[in-house]
């Protein structure tokens, strides 16, 4: 099974900033990744798709990169409806599985 | 737009037996795959099971595999989740998702495991 690892597991950070939240699986997973954001009480949705590519919708602050294991999620110019927890997904075999989550939270 | 609305959660005994539902709308339901995901309260997200529409196969977490069995009826657009022999370690919302890669959720149903 593939193993996702997350990290930070929190991260304070100020509006107008620029962070980045980065998954490394246990094996190449090509491109088969995507991030997801959930506000508390809320479901997820997913932000990223293919490593790389925008849900249609999602503002252009957030940007994915990375191949084979290792991926960064960056969001710039910090809003304050992006303090969530963040997720990534893998889906390039089963079980699929998802990284740890990274709260994102208000400095 | 996309809907999914799942039912079926609620207080069962440990190995107990549930059973979810996910009414599916704004999409072409029989073309696409379908997934439960679910959250323990205060923790992470777990995927749990898919339904493959290229094949039909079936494939399920390790926590939930020869008790979970997920299905689907395109006739009413709806997919399940039969949950056997269940735990206290299963307590979760149980999120429905479209697609393999869990491209749009469901707002959750709550299972709550105990004695």
């Amino acid at each position: 099974d593939i193993q996702m690892t997350q990290s930070p597991s929190s991260l304070s950070a100020s509006v107008g900033d620029r962070v980045a939240i980065t998954c490394r699986a246990s094996q190449g997973i090509r491109s088969d990744l995507g991030w997801f954001q959930q506000k508390p009480g809320k479901a997820p949705k997913r932000l990223i798709y293919a490593a790389s590519t925008l849900e249609s919708g999602v503002p252009s602050r957030f940007s994915g990169s990375g191949s084979g294991t290792d991926f960064t999620l960056t969001i710039s110019d910090l809003q304050p409806e992006d303090f969530a927890t963040y997720y990534c997904l893998q889906h390039n075999s089963y079980p699929y599985s998802l990284g740890q989550g990274t709260r994102l939270e208000v400095k | 737009e996309v809907q999914l609305v799942e039912s079926g959660g609620g207080l069962v005994q440990p190995g107990g037996s549930l059973r979810l539902s996910c009414a599916a709308s704004g999409f072409n339901f029989s073309t696409y795959s379908m997934s439960w995901v679910r959250q323990a309260p205060g923790k992470g997200l777990e995927w749990v099971s898919v339904f493959c529409v290229q094949d039909g196969s079936t494939h399920y977490a390790d926590s939930v595999r020869g008790r979970f069995t997920i299905s689907r009826d395109n006739s009413r657009n709806t997919l399940y989740l039969q949950m056997n022999t269940l735990r206290d370690e299963d307590t979760a919302v149980y999120y429905c998702t479209k697609g393999g890669h869990l491209d749009a959720w469901g707002q959750g149903t709550l299972v709550t495991v105990s004695s």
